[in-house]
């Protein structure tokens, strides 16, 4: 039972620096989300997608990018690293109109 | 638009006392409400959901939660409080008018003393 799988689980990044965050789910579930959560912010909507070869844009999408080539991943990308992007990161799957799958988080760090 | 609110912060309470986590929530159709505990270093774990019928909801670890639409809450109870309770949790809901995404609130950090 893998549910919702991350990797990597950490991180450390320089400022400028690219890399590609890996989402995926065998729940066969049809959305997929990327959140990012900070002390005393909560959990905000970074991107989502409701199937597969769509994404659409969340509360705070700017600096990232997302891809939903296969229904089963979601992979988000960080083009040009800064240090306010440090947070962890938790990707989540549903099927239309259901609670939320999650998986355990990555930890990135930008120095 | 969708929102939650989650008024306090932290709540703390004496171990076997009951317990009561805030929340309150703004949609413009039905909601669908969600409960979810985080515990240091991991992701977020379902606790339970009211989608529709009894506005009393039973879930995991003992907690029940109470869907009042006249003052639109859904606050998070259980009748005595374990030390293993102590973590952060988090109230969200779903607008029926649009089932594409869930808002969660700020969370509450709940620490039960011994």
């Amino acid at each position: 039972n893998a549910g919702v799988t991350q990797t990597p689980k950490f991180r450390v990044l320089k400022t400028g620096q690219s890399m590609t965050l890996l989402c995926a789910q065998d729940m066969n579930h049809e959305y997929m989300y990327w959140y990012r959560q900070d002390p005393g912010m909560g959990l905000r909507l970074i991107h989502y997608s409701v199937g597969e070869g769509t994404t659409a844009k969340g509360e705070v999408p700017d600096g990232y990018n997302v891809s939903r080539l296969k229904k089963q991943n979601f992979l988000l990308g960080l083009e040009s690293a800064a240090p306010s992007q440090t947070s962890v990161y938790f990707c989540a799957s549903s099927p239309p109109g259901f609670g939320y799958t999650f998986g355990s988080g990555t930890r990135l760090t930008v120095v | 638009a969708q929102s939650v609110a989650q008024p306090e912060d932290q709540v703390n309470v004496a171990e076997g006392n009951p317990l009561t986590v805030k929340c309150t929530y703004s949609v413009s159709g039905n909601p669908y409400l969600f409960w979810y505990v985080q515990y240091p270093n991991r992701g977020l774990q379902f606790l339970l959901k009211y989608i529709t019928g009894d506005n009393l909801v039973k879930g995991s670890y003992g907690f029940e939660a109470e869907f009042n639409k006249s003052q639109t809450s859904f606050h998070l109870k259980k009748p005595s409080a374990l030390v293993s309770d102590s973590a952060l949790y988090f109230c969200a809901v779903r607008d029926d008018n649009r089932d594409d995404k869930i808002i969660f609130g700020k969370g509450t950090r709940l620490h039960i003393l011994p």
